[in-house]
């Protein structure tokens, strides 16, 4: 079975710096697909980054980036010039095909970020 | 657009007591999911819907059942609930092919029970 593993609990970092959340996850599959989602105070459930794991270039969206080891099997997440409205609970997923042709995805515990002004 | 549409977004229950969830998306997608959100344990999958017509357990599915009305909504009852399910409850959409497996959420539903 699949895991998703997200070691830090809590994590702080000043405006304006930059911030590395990390991600593990366990599967046997060759052909997945890991996000990066971000959840505010408001509860809604927002995507950041994907990547697909046949592709070997990193994912970016702006200030967002991934870091990709396929054969270590880590995808973290680095938020460039932290801002403010980055404060929020950050959630990993590990997605695959499913029986009867749709997607399982499986979550992270999640990691709560918050930036310090 | 509204995307995905839950409701309610509160409610308080007394144990024993039963209740609907319900979930509709306008963005024509084939797949629709139920997950709770407990502290400390992430999203969990509680029952899934492939497609219209279809529907399948996931990871905590005791307790609830589901309904696949048509292609937009996708429902989950509580026939008797327990404080063990008090959490916050989301419902979510995929289109479902290549390139498509985005999964879009709902604004969830905090449910307590007494």
């Amino acid at each position: 079975a699949q895991t998703v593993t997200q070691s830090q609990p809590e994590m702080s970092v000043q405006e304006a710096e930059t911030v590395t959340l990390s991600c593990t996850y366990d599967t046997s599959e060759s052909n997945y697909y890991l996000f990066w989602y971000k959840q505010p105070p408001s509860r809604q459930m927002i995507l950041v980054i994907r990547q697909e794991a046949y592709k070997q270039q990193n994912a970016t969206e702006n200030r967002f980036s991934v870091n990709f080891q396929k054969a270590a099997k880590s995808f973290s997440l680095k938020i460039s010039d932290s801002q403010l409205g980055d404060t929020a609970m950050y959630f990993c997923a590990f997605m695959k095909h499913s029986v009867r042709g749709t997607y399982k995805y499986i979550f992270g515990t999640g990691t709560r970020l918050k930036v310090l002004a | 657009n509204a995307g995905v549409t839950q409701t309610p977004k509160f409610q308080v229950l007394k144990t024993g007591q039963s209740m609907t969830l319900q979930c509709a998306q306008d963005m024509n997608h084939n797949s629709m999911y139920w997950y709770r959100q407990d502290p400390g344990m992430g999203l969990r999958l509680i029952y899934y819907s492939a497609s219209e017509g279809t529907t399948d357990k996931g990871e905590v599915p005791n307790g609830y059942n589901v309904s696949r009305l048509n292609k937009r909504e996708f429902s989950l009852r509580l026939e008797s609930a327990a404080p063990s399910q008090t959490s916050v409850y989301f419902c979510a959409s995929t289109q479902g092919g290549e390139n498509t497996d985005t999964q879009y959420f709902g604004p969830g539903t905090r449910l307590t029970v007494l």
